[in-house]
C-alpha cells in the first residue's frame, strides 16, 4: 500500500449534480496531482497542487476545481456533472513534481 | 504538451519468455519517465523509473531503456510469471512538470 487514501471509493451521481472528491497524500508528500481514467485508457492529468497553490491543469472545463490544504490533503470538485464524467478518479502524492509519484486506490464516479 | 505513445497495444507472451513494450515520447525536454503496472480494479504501482541521464536501469527481472535520441524508451520484463498480468502505462513529465500517460499496454503471461 502507498499511504495515499482516497474517499469516497464508489459514487453515484445524477447528471447536473456537484461531487466532491477527497484525497490524503502519504506523510512527508507535498504534491498532489488528480487523473481522470476513462476505461480502458490511461489517466488523464486534471490538475496538481504544489504547496497549496495550483501548478499545472490540464485540458478540462472550469467546472472541474480543486485546493489543497495546509496538511497536503486535496480535494476536487466537480460542477454541472456530465454522463462523461463517469470515470475513476485518481490522485497521487508525491514529494515534488519531478519524483516517484503514488496512487491512492481511486474513486469510481457514475453519472446517471 | 508531452504526447506518450505505446506499443503494442495488447501483448500475450508464454511463461518464462520476455516481454518488451515500446513507448515513444514527443518532448525533448522531458526528463522522467516512470512506467505503472495496473491489475484490475487497482490502483496504478509505480514498477521502475528513469532519469534523462541514465540509458538503463535494471530491478531483478524488470528493466527500463531510454534512447534520448529517439524519444522512446522501452520496458523489459524477463522470466515472465502469470502474476505479471496486467495493464502496464508508461509515462513521461515533459518541459510543463505533468505527468503525461501513454493509453497502456495489456499483457497476458499464458501458464
Amino acid at each position: 500500500e502507498t499511504g495515499v487514501t482516497q474517499s469516497p471509493t464508489h459514487l453515484i451521481k445524477t447528471r447536473g449534480q456537484q461531487v466532491t472528491l477527497r484525497c490524503s497524500s502519504q506523510s512527508g508528500h507535498n504534491t498532489v496531482s488528480w487523473y481522470q481514467q476513462a476505461l480502458g485508457q490511461g489517466p488523464q492529468f486534471i490538475f496538481q497542487y504544489y504547496r497549496e497553490e495550483e501548478n499545472g491543469r490540464g485540458n478540462f472545463p472550469p467546472r472541474f476545481s480543486g485546493l489543497q490544504f495546509p496538511n497536503y490533503s486535496s480535494e476536487l470538485n466537480v460542477n454541472a456533472l456530465e454522463l462523461d464524467d463517469s470515470a475513476l478518479y485518481l490522485c497521487a502524492s508525491s514529494w515534488g513534481v519531478l519524483t516517484e509519484a503514488f496512487f491512492g486506490q481511486g474513486t469510481r464516479l457514475t453519472v446517471v | 504538451g508531452e504526447n506518450v505513445e505505446q506499443h503494442p497495444s495488447t501483448l500475450s507472451v508464454q511463461e518464462g519468455d520476455s516481454a518488451v513494450i515500446k513507448c515513444t515520447y514527443s518532448d525533448s525536454a522531458s526528463n522522467y519517465f516512470p512506467w505503472y503496472k495496473q491489475e484490475l480494479g487497482k490502483r496504478p504501482q509505480l514498477i521502475i523509473d528513469i532519469r534523462s541521464n541514465v540509458g538503463e536501469k535494471k530491478d531483478q527481472r524488470i528493466a527500463v531503456t531510454l534512447n534520448k535520441t529517439a524519444k522512446h524508451f522501452s520496458l523489459h520484463i524477463t522470466e515472465t510469471q502469470p502474476e505479471d498480468s496486467a495493464v502496464y502505462f508508461c509515462a513521461a513529465v515533459g518541459g510543463n512538470n505533468r505527468l503525461a500517460f501513454g493509453k497502456g499496454n495489456q499483457v497476458v503471461v499464458i501458464p
